[in-house]
């Protein structure tokens, strides 16, 4: 049972635009939201992350937009560049360290063009 | 730290032979997840231990599927016997409080 859905699956963008990513949750139990960029060949690698309590989160060029009422959540990368090319992964964990357990959406290929 | 390591970096073997992945989690990271990456059905999760012990397995596919951890320095996820249905990348990932570090994975392909 999938509990974290990603849209859309793949995304073009050209050099310089703004790359937007968005995950919507069924369970109210999840805690923190982070976002995975996996390169070809590689693992997944922790971009940022965003825990209910606030709205938004900046870290660079990326942002995560939480909205708990609605349960979705959007990565944003501003000025998008040809080295963001990689897919994108959005998660979710639930409450407590007895379930410190990861659900990940189905990824985002996104490929930014020079 | 050299993070997450895992071993091998590919494998290819025949249908019905056994197959064992393994990984060397980061010093002091207490969750160890195996998860397996597929085309079709994205990342699963397969299992994972919190200081070594098996904590939740209820992604591990089928009984052919096995995983250990015995010891904070070392886990096994042993296939037997191995289907070409399960040719994909396994990761091994670890974890202390927030923020997974994956390792680079394991492409298994059974022909």
């Amino acid at each position: 049972q999938q509990q974290v859905k990603q849209s859309p699956q793949s995304l073009i963008v050209q050099k310089g635009g703004i790359s937007i990513i968005n995950c919507a949750y069924e369970n109210t139990a999840f805690d923190y939201f982070p976002w995975y960029q996996q390169f070809p060949g590689k693992g997944p690698a922790l971009l940022i992350a965003i825990r209910p309590d606030v709205s938004e989160k900046k870290e660079g060029r990326f942002t995560i937009s939480f909205n708990k009422s609605a349960k979705q959540f959007s990565l944003h990368i501003m000025d998008s560049q040809p080295g963001d090319s990689a897919t994108y992964f959005c998660a979710a964990r639930g409450y407590g360290g007895a379930t410190n357990k990861l659900i990940f959406g189905t990824g985002t290929l996104l490929a930014v063009q020079p | 730290d050299a993070g997450v390591i895992q071993s091998p970096r590919h494998e290819v073997t025949e249908m019905g032979q056994e197959v064992t992945l393994r990984c060397k989690p980061i010093s002091g990271h207490d969750y160890l997840f195996w998860y397996r990456q597929t085309m079709m059905r994205g990342l699963e999760l397969l299992i994972y231990f919190n200081n070594n012990v098996p904590i939740d397995d209820s992604g591990m596919p089928e009984d052919r599927f096995s995983a250990k951890m015995p010891n904070a320095s070392f886990s096994t996820l042993k296939i037997q016997p191995s289907e070409p249905r399960d040719s994909a990348v396994y990761f091994c990932a670890t974890n202390y409080h927030y923020g997974y570090t994956f390792g680079s994975g394991t492409r298994l392909t059974v022909v």
